[in-house]
């Protein structure tokens, strides 16, 4: 069965950078994307970006263009997920999902399998 | 503001059939399939309709998705007391060249 199991809860400065990671199990790695979602307390869904667990291939929202870098050790079935320059704003469970129909260089917006997510709180 | 809209709110009574709209434009539900979560609250979404009316494994059939020009539906037939929850819908969108998520509706089970 696949899992995919996020890192424990971070505690973070502003201007500090958190990296999160998501160990796959149960399917082969290399075969697709990872997406990461945010969610912050009480609010919506928000996409951040993926990563295609073969190539390494990345796409970022342009929201976070210049301060996520999304990285994958394929030899450890595991997904990375690093956001810098961390305001108050950037408190959030953050989720790593699989994609289901993603395919070449393009995920798609159906994630089946996800984290348990990872909360990163960020506080002076 | 979120690029698809969905109402804040929606219930019903057990039985009844709740239908959710997500609103769009033609630069993502307009060209792009839509998908349907449902998050429990303290939990991570789960994936109720993928490809606009494809419903993964496991998922009962009383939960359906449809598309009408710019706008996606997810209907919920036979309504339990379990189907209350939070539900997003999701998609690419062409102009923004990303994947977006609507605000999401809190369906309430009266």
């Amino acid at each position: 069965q696949v899992h995919l199991v996020e890192s424990g809860a971070e505690v973070k400065k502003p201007g500090a950078s958190v990296k999160v990671s998501c160990r796959a199990s149960g399917y082969t790695f290399t075969r697709y994307f990872i997406q990461w979602v945010r969610q912050a307390p009480g609010q919506g869904l928000e996409w951040m970006g993926w990563i295609h667990g073969g190539s390494g291939y990345t796409k970022y929202s342009q929201r976070f263009q210049g301060r996520v870098t999304m990285t994958r050790d394929a030899s450890a079935s595991t997904a990375y997920m690093e956001l810098s320059s961390l305001t108050s704003e950037d408190t959030a469970m953050y989720f790593c999902a699989r994609d289901l129909l993603g395919a070449g260089n393009y995920g798609s917006a159906a994630f089946d399998y996800w984290g348990q997510g990872s909360l990163v709180t960020v506080s002076s | 503001q979120s690029v698809l809209t969905q109402p804040p709110s929606a219930s019903g009574t057990p039985g009844q059939r709740v239908t959710i709209s997500c609103s769009g434009s033609s630069s993502n539900i307009g060209g792009n399939t839509a998908n349907w979560y449902q998050q429990l609250p303290g939990t991570a979404p789960k994936l109720l309709i993928y490809s606009t009316n494809q419903r993964p494994s496991g998922v009962p059939d009383r939960f359906s998705g449809s598309k009408s020009g710019t706008s996606a539906s997810l209907a919920v037939s036979g309504l339990q007391s379990e189907d209350e929850a939070d539900y997003y819908c999701a998609t690419w969108d062409d102009s923004l060249k990303g994947l977006v998520f609507g605000g999401g509706t809190k369906l309430t089970v009266l």
